[in-house]
């Protein structure tokens, strides 16, 4: 059964730590592995991930991805309270792609 | 439990006909949010329901969409007369509370001929 499971489910920092948020998949024909931050109603796209190693960089957030091992990571720098939001990741797959499977999210709260 | 049911999971209409997408929320759940996807870009969030209600549909175009969720069954996202332009992938998400993280169903692939 294709999944996407998101460690941990909640995460509670102070202002200037830095955080990993993980992200492993088991699906079928793998395309390509999305991270989005969610606060209130949209959640906005942060990285698209396609190949393993690469690591994307946007300011203090970087992301990775592990082909071999199915997983990736989204690192937050130096948080702030402007962090605080839920982190979700999707996978998308299928033999035509267009197939999304979501993680459930992790909350990050940071505190000042 | 089973988790938020989305269906059909592909649907393919010809311009001007209409689309019905359908999204079972989460047993105990009372919110259910549209987003849409179109190639290349992020989720695009579209509008968000209570039970009845409309809370939110600010990100909904004016014309030809429309959506409900009844006292009774599934939310329906209804796109009226669709154009090549609506061709996307529509997930929908619920949650038991507002505020509360969201379960996203595995989305509905529309392809517009």
């Amino acid at each position: 059964e294709d999944k996407v499971v998101q460690s941990p489910l909640s995460l509670v920092v102070h202002e200037g730590d830095t955080v990993t948020l993980n992200c492993s998949y088991e699906v079928t024909n793998f395309r390509s592995l999305l991270w989005y931050k969610q606060e209130k109603k949209a959640p906005t796209f942060l990285f698209m991930l396609t190949s393993s190693g690469i690591e994307k960089k946007s300011g203090r957030l970087s992301s990775i991805l592990d082909k071999k091992e199915l997983f990736s990571i989204l690192n937050i720098t130096a948080t702030q309270t402007g962090d605080s939001a839920i982190y979700l990741c999707a996978v998308e797959a299928g033999d035509t792609g267009n197939q999304f499977y979501f993680g459930t999210g992790t909350s990050l709260t940071v505190i000042p | 439990n089973a988790g938020v049911m989305q269906n059909p999971r592909h649907l393919v209409r010809r311009r001007g006909q209409e689309a019905r997408l359908r999204c079972s929320p989460m047993k105990g759940h009372s919110h259910v949010y549209w987003y849409r996807q179109l190639p290349e870009e992020g989720l695009k969030f579209m509008v968000y329901l209570q039970k009845e209600n409309i809370i939110d549909e600010s990100g909904m175009p004016k014309e030809r969409f429309s959506a409900e969720f009844p006292k009774e069954g599934p939310s329906i996202l209804r796109i009226q007369q669709v154009v090549r332009g609506d061709s996307a992938a529509y997930f929908c998400a619920s949650s038991p509370r507002q505020g509360n993280e969201q379960f996203f169903g595995p989305g509905t692939r529309l392809t517009v001929l």
